[in-house]
C-alpha cells in the first residue's frame, strides 16, 4: 500500500511569512495528491489538489508543487494569516483505488 | 454544493452499549462513502469503504462485527459501533465521492465525537 510521510509535524510562522509543508509518497503509480485543512473539532476540508500531469498548481495564496521523479509534493502558503492556523494533511491514493492514505499532519500556527 | 452531514455531532454512551452514526450526502448522490477514525493529535485512519447496496470493505485490523456499516442508499451510510468500550472513544469522520473512480475528490463530513464511559 501507499506510504505517505509528512514534515514538519509542527510549524510556527509570523503573520505575513510563507509556510511550506512537504510530503513524500511511495507508490509511483499515484496520480492524485490532495491537501486538506482541518480545524479543531471539524472534518477536513480540501484546499487544493494536483494531478500528475502538472508540476504546479496555484490558487491565490496557496500553491502545490509535485515532483514525480522524486515522489514528493509540497504545499506553499504565502502571506500567512492567523486564520490559516490549523492542521494540514497531505494524501495520496492507496493501491490505485479511490481511497487515499493521509500523511501524519502538520500543525501550523500563524503568530499575529 | 457537495455537502456531507453527520449525525450526531457528539455522543456519550456507557460501555457495552451500541451507537449509530449517520452520514448523509445532502446535495449529491454518493457512489462511495468512506469511514475514518481519528484519535487526538493523530491522522485520519481509514476504517472501511462502502458502496450502496453492497458489503463494506474493511481495512486490515478493523473488526467488521464491531463496526457495522450499512450503505442503505446513495445518500446515506451508517456506522454502528457495537458493544462500545472506552478504547473506541474517538472522532469518527465520513466522506463521500460522486463518481466512484480513482482520483475523485472526497467530501468530508464534520465528524462525530464519540465518548464511551
Amino acid at each position: 500500500g501507499e506510504n505517505v510521510e509528512q514534515h514538519p509535524s509542527t510549524l510556527s510562522v509570523q503573520e505575513g511569512d510563507s509556510a511550506v509543508i512537504k510530503c513524500t509518497y511511495s507508490d509511483s503509480a499515484s496520480n492524485y495528491f490532495p491537501w486538506y485543512k482541518q480545524e479543531l473539532g471539524k472534518g477536513p476540508q480540501l484546499i487544493i489538489d494536483i494531478r500528475s500531469n502538472v508540476g504546479e498548481k496555484k490558487d491565490q495564496r496557496i500553491a502545490v508543487t509535485l515532483n514525480k521523479t522524486a515522489k514528493h509534493f509540497s504545499l506553499h502558503i504565502t502571506e500567512t494569516q492567523p486564520e490559516d492556523s490549523a492542521v494540514y494533511f497531505c494524501a495520496a491514493p492507496s493501491g490505485g483505488y479511490q481511497k487515499v492514505t493521509f500523511g501524519t499532519g502538520t500543525k501550523l500556527q500563524v503568530i499575529p | 454544493g457537495a455537502v456531507v452531514s453527520q449525525h450526531p455531532s457528539r455522543v456519550i454512551c456507557k460501555s457495552g452499549t451500541s451507537v449509530k452514526i449517520e452520514c448523509r450526502s445532502l446535495d449529491f448522490q454518493a457512489t462511495t462513502m468512506f469511514w475514518y477514525r481519528q484519535f487526538p493529535k493523530q491522522s485520519l485512519m481509514l476504517m472501511a469503504t462502502s458502496n450502496e447496496g453492497s458489503k463494506a470493505t474493511y481495512e486490515q485490523g478493523v473488526e467488521k462485527d464491531k463496526f457495522l456499516i450499512n450503505h442503505a442508499s446513495l445518500t446515506l451510510s451508517t456506522l454502528t459501533v457495537t458493544s462500545a468500550h472506552p478504547e473506541d472513544s474517538s472522532f469518527y469522520i465520513c466522506s463521500a465521492t460522486i463518481f466512484g473512480t480513482p482520483g475523485d475528490e472526497q467530501f468530508f463530513g464534520p465528524g462525530t465525537r464519540l465518548t464511551v464511559l
